[in-house]
Order: structure tokens, then C-alpha cells, then sequence
């Protein structure tokens, strides 16, 4: 198993450009989600989904968009980067909601926006 | 504002010796306290959890403690060994907020020989 696979590790973006930050499991977990990690804050939750088709916002939703079309991949957009986007990006995953299940992180992505 | 705070941002151990990480937590309806461990350019992996009807949980040398009147918890490692030098995390989730998992900001253990 793989487990939780982020791609790519690393980006450059300028101001305005868009991009996907792709997150693929290999578990059947149901539950994934998409945190950013800056220094001093810890990790925050971005947005989550319980299932296929259902998306939901977490606690810094605001400039990205997420869809849940299949169980295995969890993609995360950026319509209009900003500097303040500049962050590690970890995407996890999890068996499932309803009740305490450990995160299974990736290995993130560094994302550097000039 | 963060409701689950890690005060101290290093600690230096001496290999062998006792390693003591701390948590607070501001929100009472925190019900379930989880640990979690990061190496440099690798995403966190899960350590150790503790619920909240329960004061102290054991997993070999890591051991996690939770006091709620005080709402704080911490983890000891003993013997502390030059493999947990890390980045310790603690995370706190609530049933009433669909078990959404909180941070603190993490704290680096250093491991001296």
C-alpha cells in the first residue's frame, strides 16, 4: 500500500496563477481532508470530505475549492494564488467519521507563492 | 484563536532520560486527545490517543496523561532515544464538532547523546 500520496512535493507559483494539488489514497478511507501547516499555528483544516460527493469547510476554506468524485482521490485548487498561501500543504485520510479514527497523512507539498 | 496550545516550542533531552511534552486546551467539549510525531519533509504519523473518560494511556516507552479539570494533558517518553527527535503535535476532536481533528502549533524534541 502506498497510503496517502501528494503530488507535487514542491511548487512555485506567481501571484494569480491557479493550480491542483493532487491527494490520492489507497485505503478505502472515507474520510479526507486538507490541512495547511504554517509556523507558530500548528495545522489547519482547510476542507474535508465524509464520502464521495460530499465536500465540506473546515477552518481556512477561503481560496480553495475542493470536489470528491471518487473514494481514492481528493484534489485541492487554487483559483488565484496568494503570498499568504505560501504554506506545506497535507493532505489526510482517515476509516472513517463517525467516530475517532487516526489521520494518515502524505508527505505534503511545499508551496511557495511570490 | 487556538484551542489547543503547546507552550513550549523546543525541548532538549538528554539521551535516556525522561522527555516531558505538554498541551492545553481551552475548548471543554474536547473529548479525545490524540499525539502526533513529524520528521523534516515527511507528514505527521499517529502516536498515541487518549479518551477523555480515561487519565492515563501506555504504549510502550510513550505514555500520554490527561487531567480535564486542569484541561491539559501531556506525553512523557521514557527512555527518550535519539529517534524521537521530532516534531510532536497534540490534537484534540469533539463528537458535537463531527470529530474535526485541532492542532496545537507542535512541539521539537531534541535528543542529545
Amino acid at each position: 500500500n502506498a497510503g496517502v500520496t501528494q503530488t507535487p512535493k514542491f511548487q512555485v507559483l506567481k501571484t494569480g496563477q491557479s493550480m491542483t494539488l493532487q491527494c490520492a489514497q489507497d485505503m478505502n478511507h472515507e474520510y479526507m481532508s486538507w490541512y495547511r501547516q504554517d509556523p507558530g499555528m500548528g495545522l489547519r483544516l482547510i476542507h474535508y470530505s465524509v464520502g464521495a460527493g460530499i465536500t465540506d469547510q473546515g477552518e481556512v476554506p477561503n481560496g480553495y475549492n475542493v470536489s470528491r468524485s471518487t473514494t481514492e482521490d481528493f484534489p485541492l485548487r487554487l483559483l488565484s494564488a496568494a503570498p499568504s498561501q505560501t504554506s506545506v500543504y497535507f493532505c489526510a485520510s482517515s476509516y472513517g467519521w463517525q467516530f475517532y479514527s487516526p489521520l494518515h497523512f502524505g508527505n505534503g507539498t511545499r508551496l511557495t507563492v511570490t | 484563536d487556538q484551542q489547543v496550545k503547546q507552550n513550549s516550542p523546543s525541548l532538549s533531552v538528554q539521551e535516556g532520560r525522561i522527555s516531558i511534552l505538554n498541551c492545553d486546551y481551552t475548548n471543554s467539549m474536547f473529548d479525545y486527545f490524540l499525539w502526533y510525531k513529524k520528521y523534516p519533509a515527511e507528514g505527521p504519523t499517529f502516536l498515541i490517543s487518549i479518551s477523555s473518560i480515561k487519565d492515563k494511556n501506555e504504549d510502550g516507552r510513550f505514555t500520554v496523561f490527561l487531567n480535564k479539570s486542569a484541561k491539559h494533558l501531556s506525553l512523557h517518553i521514557v527512555p527518550s532515544q535519539p529517534g524521537d527527535s521530532a516534531v510532536y503535535f497534540c490534537a484534540a476532536s469533539a463528537q458535537s464538532n463531527d470529530y474535526k481533528l485541532s492542532f496545537g502549533a507542535g512541539t521539537t524534541v531534541t535528543v542529545r547523546a
